[in-house]
């Protein structure tokens, strides 16, 4: 079946750092891709997506771009700010049905 | 105005209570989900309905029943809480059955004691 792997955290980097956090996701046909921010103490918000191969999704300076070659969507910043500091979901739509799959999370502490 | 609210925000109650979460949206989505995250923050699908129509049932205990009076409202009951029932418990709703985004509530938190 359809599943997303993220990198498993916590993840610990200095202000103003470039932070990776690596999804890959397994289905069949062709998903939509998502990353979800989790603030402490709050629920998920939509951070950015792409719905098609090649496409990048951008906000707030995070970046993330659409792998079909290597399933992968991967998210990106390029200098993290203290209040960066959240879990991140990587999650997938299945265009075929109903089904929505998150992964683990990976929890971001950015220390000043 | 908030998009997808939950109450109580904080439920704290002993084992073998029944007890119901609320959830609405005021999005005009057709879709609502229930979501349970642990405390390593797994999040996992517990139900999904459509137009008031179950269409996600996971694999979770049949002591959680939820009922959706209208497109906008999806509720969780639970019978007979255990230890194991301790979680935060999010509401989420989407326009379309493919869930192309998913719209989240604050999370009610879960105590049983």
């Amino acid at each position: 079946g359809d599943s997303v792997t993220q990198m498993e955290g916590p993840v610990t980097l200095s202000e103003e750092a470039f932070l990776t956090i690596n999804c890959t996701y397994t289905a069949t046909g062709y998903p939509s891709l998502f990353w979800y921010v989790q603030y402490p103490g709050e629920g998920l918000q939509l951070l950015l997506k792409a719905t098609k191969a090649d496409d990048k999704g951008s906000n707030k300076g995070f970046e993330a771009t659409y792998r079909k070659e290597t399933t992968s969507f991967h998210l990106e910043k390029g200098s993290v700010q203290v209040s960066d500091s959240a879990v991140y979901f990587c999650a997938l739509s299945d265009r075929g049905g109903n089904q929505f799959y998150f992964g683990t999370g990976t929890s971001l502490t950015v220390i000043p | 105005d908030t998009a997808v609210s939950q109450t109580p925000k904080y439920l704290v109650t002993q084992m073998g209570n029944d007890k119901s979460i609320k959830c609405e949206q005021n999005l005009g989505h057709d879709t609502m989900y229930w979501y349970k995250q642990d405390s390593k923050k797994f999040l996992k699908i517990m139900f999904s309905y459509n137009n008031k129509e179950l269409i996600i049932n996971e694999t979770v205990p049949n002591r959680f029943s939820p009922k959706s009076p209208d497109k906008a409202h999806l509720n969780l009951h639970i019978n007979s809480l255990e230890l194991g029932d301790s979680a935060v418990y999010f509401c989420a709703s989407s326009q379309g059955q493919r869930s192309y985004e998913q719209y989240f509530g604050p999370g009610t938190r879960l105590t049983v004691t």
